[in-house]
């Protein structure tokens, strides 16, 4: 039972527009959620996260937005650049001292084109 | 700053065969963890060590053994290959604990086919 889900397995967009990545989960106990994107034959670099104390979290053109009561996030990059072309991965976990697994999703390819 | 470096990059086994995957941290990071990703799948967490000394299972440990070399190395082991195990394989660091919004730092993969 998957209990993070990105249900889009890819996305295009047209550069200089918004991108939107959504993101659900079902475990009611999650409080922290990252964003990853991911470069073919590199390792996932971490974007930004949001712990559950907030509803948004701003980095440049990266916004992250929770919405608890759907157990819903999501990802807005604007503009979008060629460069964000990549697969973009959310997570989840629990604050929880003593936890330590970060609970990963499929994965949305974003195209973003020229 | 090197972050998390991982050997091999790629790697051809034959079933039955073992090896060790190593990994290697130098950001003084107190957590260290084993990811593997398959199409489809996600990233699926087999091992992780909370801290130096410590190791615990994942998702997905089966097949594998894990070993905290020192604060700085974390090392995955198959001991006999199987074709199941044919995936990329990420090392991963945190700081700390999620409880302290400590997000993971990931190298850059090791591939692995298993015929």
């Amino acid at each position: 039972d998957q209990q993070v889900k990105q249900n889009s397995p890819s996305l295009s967009v047209q550069e200089g527009r918004i991108s939107i990545l959504n993101c659900d989960y079902t475990n009611s106990m999650f409080d922290y959620f990252l964003w990853y994107k991911k470069y073919p034959a590199e390792g996932p670099t971490f974007l930004i996260s949001i712990s559950s104390i907030k509803d948004k979290n701003e980095d440049g053109r990266f916004t992250v937005f929770l919405n608890k009561s759907a157990k819903h996030l999501s990802l807005h990059i604007v503009p979008s650049q060629p460069g964000d072309s990549a697969v973009y991965f959310c997570a989840a976990s629990e604050s929880e001292p003593g936890t330590y697994k970060y609970i990963f999703g499929t994965g949305t390819r974003l195209k973003v084109l020229a | 700053n090197a972050g998390v470096t991982q050997t091999p990059k790629f790697q051809v086994l034959k079933t039955g065969q073992s090896m060790t995957l190593q990994c290697a941290q130098d950001m003084n990071h107190n957590s260290m963890y084993w990811y593997r990703q398959d199409p489809g799948m996600g990233l699926r967490l087999i091992y992780y060590s909370a801290s130096e000394g410590t190791t615990d299972k994942g998702e997905v440990p089966n097949g594998y053994n894990v070993s905290r070399l020192n604060k700085r190395e974390f090392s995955l082991r198959l001991e006999s290959a199987a074709p199941s195990q044919t995936s990329v394989y990420f090392c991963a660091s945190s700081l700390d604990s999620p409880s302290y919004n400590s997000p993971l730092h990931f190298g850059n993969g090791t591939r692995l086919t298993v015929t």
